[in-house]
């Protein structure tokens, strides 16, 4: 089956510093990959969808200038959280479609980041 | 996207058959209904998914009713592995070729022996 990967799977960092998460298809190429938050006991939500080649579409409420994505190639989407602070402190989870099958999306294991 | 409704917990004894239902009374006519689930701290997990007909592959079966208003997941012998939040959610396919999903609450089901 199709597999996606996410790294880090944690990180801790400081408020005010920067993190990259990377989000990876590893047997197929992803045209479409879409990023997710989850706080505790809560559902995911989608925060944008990112097409490889073009600028993500953030869903309304997330802040396009603090939440970076980059998509440039067919298996790769990076999400970078700029300047963050304790409130960010979630679990960040990425999608890929694979279109060739039936456009279902394939999720990877999620990066918990938590923000001193 | 069809708002979706899920009862929030669901129990079910090991090796019994757990069906999970939805209401998707606002689905139109090209959404899909698709079926997830997350084992804790986990991502989504793929169930199955379906338009009219009612589909079946080796994780699950899914059952739409005739006037697709609402839809039963079924897991034929529930194991202990099988503990986890199921979501359903309804969904079509944008311009662009591809689905985005909406995730509910979703059922918390828990196996026990």
């Amino acid at each position: 089956g199709a597999v996606v990967s996410q790294h880090p799977s944690w990180v801790i960092c400081k408020s005010g510093t920067s993190v990259k998460i990377e989000c990876r298809s590893l047997d197929f190429q992803a045209t479409t990959m879409f990023w997710y938050r989850q706080f505790p006991k809560q559902s995911l939500m989608l925060m944008a969808t990112s097409n490889e080649g073009s600028k993500a579409t953030y869903e309304q409420g997330v802040e396009k200038d603090k939440f970076l994505i980059n998509h440039a190639s067919l298996t790769l989407s990076t999400l970078t959280v700029t300047s963050a602070h304790p409130e960010d402190s979630s679990f960040y989870i990425c999608s890929a479609r694979d279109g060739r099958g039936d456009n279902e999306q394939f999720f990877g294991p999620g990066t918990r980041l938590t923000v001193l | 996207d069809a708002k979706t409704t899920q009862p929030p917990s669901m129990d079910c004894a090991e090796g019994r058959a757990a069906n999970l239902p939805c209401n998707h009374s606002t689905i139109s006519g090209n959404e899909y209904v698709y079926w997830y689930r997350q084992i804790h701290s986990q991502g989504p997990q793929y169930i199955i998914h379906g338009l009219k007909n009612n589909e079946t592959n080796e994780m699950a079966s899914l059952i739409i009713t005739e006037d697709r208003k609402s839809s039963t997941l079924i897991l034929p012998h529930a194991t202990l592995r099988d503990t986890a939040v199921y979501y359903c959610i309804g969904t079509h396919m944008f311009s662009g070729g591809y689905n985005k999903l909406i995730f509910g609450a979703g059922t918390r089901l828990a196996v026990h022996p």
